[in-house]
């Protein structure tokens, strides 16, 4: 079973713009990680965030975690069409084991020129 | 280093036979992770090896097995396929002991199965 949402389902904006995706979770983390996956093939790991920290930045990529509202956010700037993918919210449960993620339902995006 | 591999890439088979599937870690990597991608129930966990044992396991028949060798290889088995089979397996790697850095997993391009 899939460990909750992500919402919206999909996203189209232009090139430059931002995109904001959010997952939602049911149980207690230990960390939870984005990942984004081009046309159903593998899955690239983006940022992981743990659960004591609140946000975290890599290049264009922000992630918050409200651990209280077991929610993150993915905020995507300055978007190229390169971008164009699916994107993944994906929770590890406990701490001292690599494995066992929960992924949410995904988020299709697509930039266009 | 080398990411991570899975072979094969793409695979047809008929309902009743059994296929095996493989992947090859990045190197150093002692965990490996399997899922499952359909279109009706996403991206689920099947199993995770670490150091030749079983680690953890999803909710998954025993129709699917996988094991894992002295050098990280893991190999997952499906036996008398079913239509629902049909799936984007994926395979994943990772140091397996913990820390942030050792938690990232690192995904192969994937298996796809069809089942006739």
């Amino acid at each position: 079973s899939q460990q909750g949402e992500e919402d919206p389902q999909a996203l189209s904006i232009q090139e430059g713009e931002n995109a904001t995706m959010n997952c939602s979770y049911k149980t207690s983390i230990n960390n939870l990680q984005w990942y984004r996956q081009n046309s159903g093939r593998g899955l690239v790991h983006l940022i992981l965030i743990r659960s004591n920290e609140r946000e975290k930045h890599s290049g264009r990529l922000r992630v918050t975690l409200d651990t209280s509202k077991k929610s993150s956010s993915l905020l995507i700037t300055a978007s190229r069409a390169a971008d164009t993918a699916s994107y993944f919210c994906a929770t590890q449960p406990w701490a001292g084991t690599a494995s066992k993620l929960t992924f949410g339902t995904g988020t299709r995006l697509q930039v266009t020129l | 280093k080398a990411g991570v591999t899975q072979t094969p890439r793409y695979l047809i088979k008929t309902r009743g036979q059994q296929v095996t599937l493989s992947c090859s870690p990045i190197s150093g990597h002692r965990s490996v992770s399997w899922y499952q991608q359909t279109p009706g129930q996403g991206l689920q966990f099947l199993f995770e090896y670490f150091s030749e044992t079983q680690r953890n396991k999803g909710n998954f028949p025993g129709r699917f097995s996988g094991r894992q060798f002295s050098n990280s290889r893991s190999e997952m088995n499906v036996s008398t396929l079913e239509l629902g089979d049909s799936a984007l397996y994926l395979c994943a790697s990772s140091e397996g002991t913990g820390g942030p850095v050792r938690e990232t997993q690192y995904f192969g391009p994937g298996t796809r199965l069809l089942v006739l």
